[in-house]
């Protein structure tokens, strides 16, 4: 188990660039998660995938936003036209399916820290 | 909508000490709710989660509850050592909302040496 792996770690990048960030949850886990977090903030939801279908998607993720996860493993989430408010920690989370034994907890990667400048 | 609040913001501590840590959210009907610690520009770590059916979780020195009528939680911490100084952050996930989690803004714990 080599938990959930996020890149790159950090991302420097003028307004007006776009960047990506990629997420590879835990083996077999077939939710995924992407949250965004300010400083001295708690995390806030963005999406959620089961497998490759994207299930929710928060009123924060702006048109400028886009995730996918097209084979239902790794996932990538685009942000265009970077703006400095877009500057955050970004958190990808990974689940197994529910079931009688999974007790539901997510487990989170290191995360992706985005500055814009 | 769920929101969900830890008291107190921050909090510092002589090491040896034991704390509580506090947690409120307002809509009772949550699926778990679990207990994370972030130490500064990591991601989150997961120490405890507790069943809507459950009153309490316990990992080493760490002890959580889980009051739903009252919509509270508390994280016990034993015996304080200097590097259990980190955020530390709970969140809920409803029992409808498809797996998202709210989270409150965190505890900033800081133990003295």
């Amino acid at each position: 188990d080599t938990g959930v792996s996020q890149n790159p770690r950090h991302k420097i990048t003028k307004r007006g660039q776009n960047v990506t960030f990629r997420c590879d949850p835990i083996s077999e886990h077939n939710r995924l998660y992407w949250y965004r977090q300010t400083l001295g903030q708690g995390p806030e939801f963005l999406t959620y995938f089961q497998n490759e279908a994207q299930l929710e998607k928060s009123r924060l993720l702006s048109d400028r936003f886009s995730a996918e996860r097209p084979k239902g493993s790794f996932s990538t989430l685009e942000i265009q036209r970077t703006e400095q408010g877009d500057s955050a920690m970004y958190l990808c989370a990974s689940s197994p399916p529910d079931s009688r034994y999974n007790t539901g907890e997510l487990f989170f990667g290191e995360g992706s820290r985005l500055t814009v400048l | 909508k769920q929101e969900v609040t830890q008291i107190p913001a921050a909090l510092s501590v002589p090491e040896g000490e034991n704390l509580v840590l506090n947690c409120s959210f307002t809509d009772s009907a949550i699926y778990n709710l679990q207990w994370f610690r972030q130490d500064p520009g990591k991601g989150l770590t997961s120490l405890l989660l507790i069943q809507s059916s459950q009153r309490e979780q316990t990992s080493g020195r760490l002890n959580a509850s889980l009051d739903k009528s009252s919509g509270r939680s508390t994280l016990y911490i034993a015996a304080s050592q200097p590097g259990d100084s980190a955020t530390y952050l709970c969140a809920v996930r409803q029992e409808t909302s498809g797996s998202r989690l709210t989270f409150g803004e965190g505890t900033q714990l800081t133990v003295n040496p």
